[in-house]
């Protein structure tokens, strides 16, 4: 069981470019859940996924952020026109359970820089 | 408003002693707590979960605390290692289907040889 696969690893997009962030959750996992770590800050939630569905966005910003986990494939966290605030890292985490009752298992993050 | 606070902020620590970290939290409603260790450039891995009826729970030479009552959680890590360095971050859940979780912002742990 290879855990929760993120990728890339490291991503440099400059200002104005959209970037694709992926997850393939653990198998056996159908629900996945994005968050941001901003630097010194701790992790806030973004949204919450289930296979085609978006279960909770409320922590997504209005504009420019998108979210899918389709029926096969992983899941996408889409940003378009990023700006330099942007630039964080961003985790995703998977559980078997919405309820995640036996806690998530989270991916090693992607480090998007904006420049 | 929901939040977790902690502390100390960071930490230094020699090798082989003990230290405790804090968490203050303002959430509700309360599901359960965590404790997760971050290691530098990696994602968060979960070290316990408690509910609102247990007080303590341990994992090898880490025990982590609760007490719902003042809304206060400890973790307690023994003899330290220098693998024990990174990031400890305290996680209220909140009650209710959806369940977001609160994170604080971590306590960055040190150990020196």
């Amino acid at each position: 069981n290879a855990g929760v696969m993120q990728n890339p690893r490291h991503l440099v997009r400059r200002r104005g470019q959209e970037a694709r962030l992926r997850c393939s959750p653990m198998k056996g996992h159908s629900h996945v859940y994005w968050y941001r770590q901003l630097p010194e800050e701790g992790l806030k939630f973004m949204v919450y996924l289930q296979k085609e569905n978006i279960i909770d966005e409320s922590g997504m910003p209005k504009e420019r952020f998108s979210a899918e986990f389709p029926k096969e494939g992983p899941s996408i966290l889409r940003i378009q026109q990023v700006v330099r605030g942007d630039s964080a890292a961003y985790f995703c985490a998977s559980s078997p359970l919405g309820t995640e009752v036996y806690g998530y298992t989270f991916g090693s993050g992607t480090r998007l820089t904006v420049v | 408003k929901n939040q977790v606070e902690q502390s100390p902020q960071s930490l230094i620590i020699l090798e082989g002693k003990n230290c405790t970290l804090q968490c203050n939290y303002t959430v509700s409603p309360f599901s359960n707590l965590r404790w997760y260790k971050q290691d530098t450039g990696r994602g968060p891995v979960s070290l316990t979960i408690m509910t609102f009826s247990e007080n303590t729970k341990s994992n090898g030479r880490y025990t982590a605390t609760l007490d719902a009552d003042t809304k206060q959680s400890s973790l307690h890590i023994t003899a330290s290692q220098l693998s024990d360095s990174a990031s400890y971050i305290c996680v209220v859940r909140l009650g209710g289907s959806q369940g977001n979780l609160i994170f604080g912002k971590g306590t960055k742990l040190s150990v020196k040889p």
